[in-house]
């Protein structure tokens, strides 16, 4: 199974700040890489696709990067939406797997 | 609008059985692979099978394989999600989903469901 690790576990910004979470795999996945966004108790909402493709309605503060095994997701100018916590996933291979998230909170 | 809406949690004991539903409109449900994903709570996802457009070919994680099966009515737009010889670390909020095509090759998730909840315990 394709092992994926996010850092960093918990992220503190503030309004206004550029974040940057990382995402690797334990093998190659080519630019087979979602980026999620999830709120408590609601459903995950897709922010990213191919390692770099914004889906329809993101706001363009979003953006990833990255190919094979490192990945990024970059926030541009934090706003108080967009604290919740973000997941990687592989989508190369089965099993499908995700990272164990990152938890952005308001410093 | 695309929309998932699952059904069919709820509360059931060690060894029990639950059969998950998730009715889908919006798109034209038998062109698309569906997908199960799960969340533990307070833990993160986990993806837990998936069902090509035909229904001919699926595919599960590990831990489930020979306790679940997933199935389909592409006439009723209709996903299920049979589970058997619950456990209790199979407590967890079931999503639906659908990927971006229909074939085996397809693994792009596109739209979730809000989930359903399952809760084995005594």
């Amino acid at each position: 199974d394709i092992q994926m690790t996010q850092s960093p576990s918990t992220l503190s910004a503030s309004v206004g700040d550029r974040v940057t979470i990382t995402c690797r795999a334990s093998q190659g996945v080519d630019k087979w890489l979602a980026w999620y966004q999830q709120k408590p108790l609601k459903a995950p909402k897709v922010l990213i696709s191919e390692a770099s493709n914004l889906e329809n309605g993101v706001p363009s503060r979003f953006s990833g990067g990255g190919s094979g095994t490192e990945f990024t997701l970059t926030i541009n100018s934090l706003q108080p939406d967009d604290f919740a916590t973000y997941y990687c996933q592989q989508y190369d291979t089965y099993p499908l797997t995700f990272g164990q998230g990152t938890r952005l909170e308001i410093k | 609008e695309v929309q998932l809406v699952e059904s069919g949690g709820g509360l059931v004991q060690p060894g029990g059985s639950l059969r998950l539903s998730c009715v889908v409109s919006g798109f034209t449900f038998n062109n698309y692979v569906m997908l199960w994903v799960r969340q533990a709570p307070g833990k993160g996802l986990e993806w837990v099978s998936s069902i090509i457009a035909s229904g001919e070919t699926t595919y599960y994680t590990d831990s489930v394989k020979g306790r679940f099966t997933v199935s389909r009515d592409n006439s009723k737009n209709t996903l299920y999600l049979q589970m058997d010889s619950l456990r209790v670390e199979d407590t967890a909020q079931y999503y639906c989903a659908n990927s971006d095509c229909g074939d085996w090759y397809c693994r792009r998730i596109v739209h979730w469901g809000q989930g359903t909840l399952v809760t084995v315990s005594s």
